[in-house]
């Protein structure tokens, strides 16, 4: 099954709005990362925190991590219409499986101008 | 920095041909992951080498997939023989400090 799992499938919002994503995942992990995937383009790593790291910012990006339910957040703030795109993110399943990532089905962002 | 590079970018091939997917990671980089995404299953990690050994496989579907790694620069993902069910875009991305860098991806179709 998936580690990483989505919320919402889909999200349609209005340029300058911020969008927020989440994540959930089962197993303990060293990190979490999110991508973004372009129609048709390949996979751009964003952000990466890690397992004892409660909140990262990266310009527009901002990503928590909440160990103890076993979810994180992805806020785009001043949204453009150049975030159109799938987010997906990823976990590090830790020692137990390498250093292999594992992705959630993603969430499609339409930012409309 | 050319970053993952892969070739080719499209392949259209007939059932039963052998595919060849080629993978540059970048320079550097201890570990190499081939991955496939489809529609219906989403992202799958199929096979990841550390150092140019393999090192998991188990998400390789099946015996007609196999990859090498034969030198830290160069990798291959085989389907022989191939069938329409491969049909995807197959990712090959590699890493240092668990931050993979992504290829752009191969689009495979087999009719």
């Amino acid at each position: 099954s998936q580690q990483g799992e989505e919320d919402p499938q889909a999200l349609s919002i209005q340029e300058g709005e911020n969008a927020t994503m989440n994540c959930s995942y089962k197993t303990s992990i060293n990190n979490l990362q999110w991508y973004r995937q372009n129609s048709g383009r390949g996979l751009v790593h964003l952000i990466l925190i890690r397992s004892n790291e409660r909140e990262k910012h990266s310009g527009r990006l901002r990503v928590t991590l909440d160990t103890s339910k076993k979810s994180s957040s992805l806020l785009i703030t001043a949204s453009r219409a150049a975030d159109t795109a799938s987010y997906f993110c990823a976990t590090d399943g830790g020692e137990t499986s390498g250093s292999r990532l594992t992705f959630g089905e993603g969430t499609q962002l339409t930012v409309n101008p | 920095d050319a970053g993952v590079i892969q070739s080719p970018r499209h392949e259209v091939t007939e059932m039963g041909q052998e595919v060849t997917l080629r993978c540059k990671p970048i320079s550097g980089h201890d570990y190499l992951f081939w991955y496939r995404q489809t529609m219906m299953r989403g992202l799958e990690l199929l096979i990841y080498f550390n150092n140019n050994v393999p090192i998991d496989d188990s998400g390789m579907p099946e015996d007609r997939f196999s990859a090498k790694m034969p030198n830290a620069s160069f990798s291959t993902l085989k389907i022989q023989p191939s069938e329409p069910r491969d049909s995807a875009v197959y990712f090959c991305a590699s890493s240092s400090l668990r931050e993979g860098v992504f290829g752009p991806g191969t689009r495979l179709t087999v009719l």
